[in-house]
């Protein structure tokens, strides 16, 4: 059964920092990864899509990298800003899963930036 | 979120009283899915449509039923509720040539 973990659960940098996100996941047989990004109260914005055959994807200050042979992928935040405190979840999908979407949900790394 | 909107946002229920949450989508996408979320668990997917007229079970499909009679609207069913579906519910859709799941704001169900 596939598990996915994020650690830490939450996280506090100042202002300007660059951080890196950690998500892992036990079976390496994976069709994409996606991390998103959760406000309070709100549902959930995706932020980057790595497909299995991909190493990594930049979207603007954001960099998600996939290692399937070690089951991790990361998500770098250059710059950190405060606007970009929110919550912060990834999640894989399924091999054989291309025609139906199911993702398995990691439980999210909280992230503050104070200013 | 544009594009998927969540009816209600809110709800406070009994024990044993049934409702049904609405997701509409306006993007023409044919994938759906209804995730629950709760403290320390993540999100978990209850029930998924591939398209008009065709539903399938997720992880946690038991004591919810699902129906799309129409491509833009999922609904979701509580016949009986308990207090262990007090959740936060999110329905989110998917287009068929995308692989980014478009998310609503979701619904806050509370069973007392």
């Amino acid at each position: 059964k596939q598990e996915v973990t994020q650690i830490p659960a939450a996280l506090s940098v100042p202002e300007g920092e660059n951080l890196v996100l950690n998500c892992s996941f036990t079976d390496s047989a994976i069709y994409n990864l996606q991390w998103f990004r959760q406000d309070p109260g709100k549902g959930l914005t995706s932020l980057l899509l790595i497909q299995s055959s991909q190493r990594e994807q930049t979207s603007g200050r954001l960099n998600a990298s996939l290692d399937k042979s070690s089951g991790r992928s990361t998500l770098y935040i250059a710059a950190s800003q405060p606007g970009d405190s929110a919550t912060y979840l990834c999640a894989v999908g399924k091999f054989g899963s291309s025609n139906t979407g199911k993702l398995i949900f990691g439980q999210g790394t909280t992230l503050q930036v104070k200013p | 979120n544009a594009g998927v909107t969540q009816t209600p946002k809110f709800r406070v229920l009994k024990t044993g009283q049934s409702m049904t949450l609405l997701c509409a989508q306006d993007m023409n996408h044919e994938y759906m899915y209804w995730y629950r979320q709760d403290p320390g668990m993540g999100l978990r997917l209850i029930h998924y449509s591939v398209g008009e007229g065709t539903t399938a079970k997720g992880e946690v499909p038991d004591g919810y039923n699902v129906s799309r009679l129409k491509k833009q609207n999922f609904l979701l069913g509580l016949e009986s509720a308990a207090p262990s579906q007090t959740s936060v519910y999110f329905c989110a859709t998917r287009s068929m040539g995308t692989k980014a799941q478009h998310f609503g704001d979701g619904t806050r169900l509370s069973i007392l």
